[in-house]
């Protein structure tokens, strides 16, 4: 597709139930991002993939978050034993590496709501 | 550590201008951006600088003053549909994540 596109949009899970998103980012992008946003705030830096190398998890909240890039392209963020304060949107973004104003831009996906009850 | 700082909330009337500020402290600099950001939606790119100065793009232009640590993003016109969060975010080195700020709320009265 011509964007990056996430899935599933929604996602609601029972305290203690994994969950697995997932994000396709755009063709040939090498770089790919997780952010969490909660509402009404910016998004929070989680963690950052150059093709399948995962140079920076220093934003994952604990160790029940992990996310893969195993072949550089689709990205799965895992949540483990899933909190209440686990509840926001998690937003993947993309971009392409290389010179010129454009190839620094990320695009990002719509995200993912997460509702933990 | 890395601090971006931007107002909270803004209300601007319909066919005026509006001027929306970012402070950033970061160890480094490769770039501020702009996104804006409508209610559940995914933040889309509006504006990137890099050097000192304004850089124009229609109705929209942005500001940065590195030796300040500043930048500014001005909406002209402003129109119903501009209503939405503006997010301001600075990139540390190279192709490092972005560090954003909290955004701004801007509504747009008639």
């Amino acid at each position: 597709g011509a964007g990056v596109s996430q899935s599933p949009r929604y996602k609601v899970a029972k305290r203690g139930q994994d969950v697995a998103l997932r994000c396709d980012p755009i063709s040939g992008h090498v770089s790919l991002f997780w952010y969490q946003q909660a509402l009404g705030q910016g998004p929070e830096f989680l963690t950052y993939f150059q093709n399948e190398a995962q140079l920076d998890k220093s934003g994952l909240p604990s160790d029940r978050f992990f996310a893969e890039r195993p072949e550089g392209s689709v990205s799965t963020l895992k949540i483990q034993r899933t909190q209440q304060e686990d509840s926001a949107v998690y937003l993947c973004a993309s971009s392409s590496r290389g010179l010129g104003r454009e190839d620094t831009e990320a695009f990002f996906g719509q995200g993912t709501r997460l509702t933990v009850v | 550590g890395q601090n971006i700082d931007q107002p909270t909330e803004m209300t601007a009337t319909e066919g005026a201008i509006v001027q929306i500020n970012c402070t950033y402290q970061t160890s480094g600099f490769n770039g501020l951006f702009w996104y804006q950001q409508h209610a559940g939606e995914a933040p889309t790119f509006l504006s990137y600088n890099v050097l000192d100065g304004l850089e124009e793009k229609g109705r929209f232009s942005s500001f940065l003053s590195r030796s300040k640590g500043y930048s500014y993003l001005l909406l002209k016109e402003l129109q119903m549909k501009d209503s939405a969060s503006y997010l301001c975010a600075v990139r540390d080195t190279g192709n490092t994540p972005l560090v954003f700020g909290k955004g701004t709320r801007l509504s747009v009265i008639a």
